[in-house]
């Protein structure tokens, strides 16, 4: 069993719509969690970055994480065609020293 | 966010070359530098981690004497692929870590194109 796992889409919304990118995890340890967005030939761009339980809102985006069901999840809403990209999830136990990647969820938003 | 910069961002080379990259956080100290690699469509796969002024921990897998890591600074970290071939070509990726902090930034990546 892979440490994250995120469906690898694609996934294909119009535009204003909100879009749910989520990733399940297996390693009760982790407790840092993040969420990178990456362009195509780019490097992966942190969005959003939580802790523990909760969530966390950032203009159009929310991180969600529930421990108890080692469930994160990220939203989009209004979704632009701008946010087209992949979306990668990771996290971390209390070191930091090692980061577990989902494989990434590719997302296309319509005009 | 804190900003690494990654460079060059692209590269072609000959079989048998070798190629430096370089990695640098240019406004925080990385006391910790990842480097990965990531083939298209799939995700990131560290490669090494390197710890300023001591020897980078590789991956299961990774040849250390193939993928040669140096984490001199603060603010530098280097990959040089030795003897590069083909099945080398992939876009490699460098990630710091603000000391205290646990998330990563990344840098732009360099697409290796070994010819």
């Amino acid at each position: 069993q892979k440490e994250v796992e995120q469906d690898p889409g694609p996934l294909s919304v119009p535009e204003g719509a909100i879009v749910s990118l989520n990733c399940t995890y297996s390693n009760s340890a982790f407790q840092y969690f993040m969420w990178y967005r990456q362009y195509s030939r780019k490097g992966p761009e942190l969005l959003m970055y939580t802790y523990s339980s909760g969530n966390k809102e950032d203009g159009r985006f929310t991180a969600q994480v529930d421990k108890s069901s080692k469930y994160i999840s990220l939203f989009i809403r209004d979704s632009q065609p701008s946010d087209s990209a992949t979306y990668l999830c990771a996290m971390s136990g209390y070191t930091g020293n090692q980061f577990y990647f989902g494989t990434g969820t590719s997302l296309t938003v319509i005009p | 966010g804190a900003v690494v910069s990654q460079h060059p961002s692209w590269v072609i080379c000959k079989s048998g070359t070798s190629v430096k990259i370089e990695c640098r956080s240019l406004d925080f100290q990385a006391t910790t530098m990842f480097w990965y690699r990531q083939f298209p469509k799939q995700s990131l796969m560290l490669m090494a981690t390197s710890n300023e002024g001591s020897k980078a921990t590789y991956e299961q897998g990774v040849e250390k004497d193939k993928f040669l890591i140096n984490h001199a600074s603060l603010t530098l970290s280097t990959l040089t692929v030795t003897s590069a071939h083909p099945e080398d070509s992939s876009f490699y990726i460098c990630s710091a870590r603000v000391d205290g902090n646990t998330e990563a930034f990344f840098g732009q990546g360099t697409r290796l194109t070994v010819v």
